[in-house]
């Protein structure tokens, strides 16, 4: 069972470039979401989708853009990566209907 | 008051001991809570869900006050692979909207 997986793991970045995060589910949720974990911040939302076609924003949308491509995937972008930027990013899916949410192992990136 | 509040610990505990953990939450319309385990540098994995009748889970307790919007988690018999942050999660919205709020997590170190 895959279950939600990240592409890519690990990633090192310079100012100003920009790359694609990419989530995958195979458990047919609705619901998909893009986190940021900081140490000493916990996990903090960036962007959720609640069912394929919509995109909502969460606490700490300001440099990222996500697409909804179909139920299954759910990508995250940094058009300009910035320092700040650097963390470790974890995608989940489903919390619907009282149910939890499960997520990825997460990707490392590093903005230099 | 903080939406999901913990206290970060750590605890550092022997084997073989009995911990409990405590979280309070400000949302009073949440209907699911959650313990999720976190490994260092590991994904968040879910523990155990929190039902009002309380839970058992083998060697871990959870708990829930609704009147004094509260969580507890408790673990006997410690061993050492139970070291890891554990987070208390609680959806934001109550009902079906499933956008989760995690704790920033209260860590555990169980000692030989």
């Amino acid at each position: 069972n895959a279950g939600v997986t990240q592409t890519p793991k690990f990633q090192v970045l310079k100012t100003g470039q920009s790359m694609t995060l990419q989530c995958a589910q195979d458990m047919n949720h609705n619901s998909m979401y893009w986190y940021r974990q900081d140490p000493g911040m916990g996990l903090r939302l960036i962007y959720y989708s609640a069912s394929e076609g919509t995109t909502d924003k969460g606490e700490v949308p300001n440099g990222y853009n996500v697409s909804r491509l179909n139920k299954r995937e759910f990508s995250l972008r940094l058009e300009s990566a910035a320092p700040s930027q650097t963390s470790v990013y974890f995608c989940a899916s489903g919390g619907q209907n009282n149910q939890p949410q499960h997520f990825g192992d997460g990707t490392r990136l590093s903005i230099l | 008051r903080k939406e999901v509040e913990q206290d970060p610990g750590p605890f550092n505990v022997p084997e073989g001991a009995t911990v409990a953990f405590n979280c309070t939450y400000s949302n009073s319309a949440s209907q699911s809570f959650f313990w999720y385990r976190q490994d260092c540098r590991k994904e968040p994995k879910l523990l155990m869900s929190v039902y009002s009748s309380g839970n058992e889970d083998g060697r871990f307790t959870a708990q829930l006050n609704r009147a004094s919007q509260y969580i507890s988690l408790l673990i006997r018999d410690s061993k050492l692979s139970d070291s890891a942050t554990y987070l208390c999660v609680v959806n934001k919205y109550g009902g079906s909207q499933g956008n989760l709020i995690f704790g920033k997590g209260t860590k555990l170190s169980v000692k030989p």
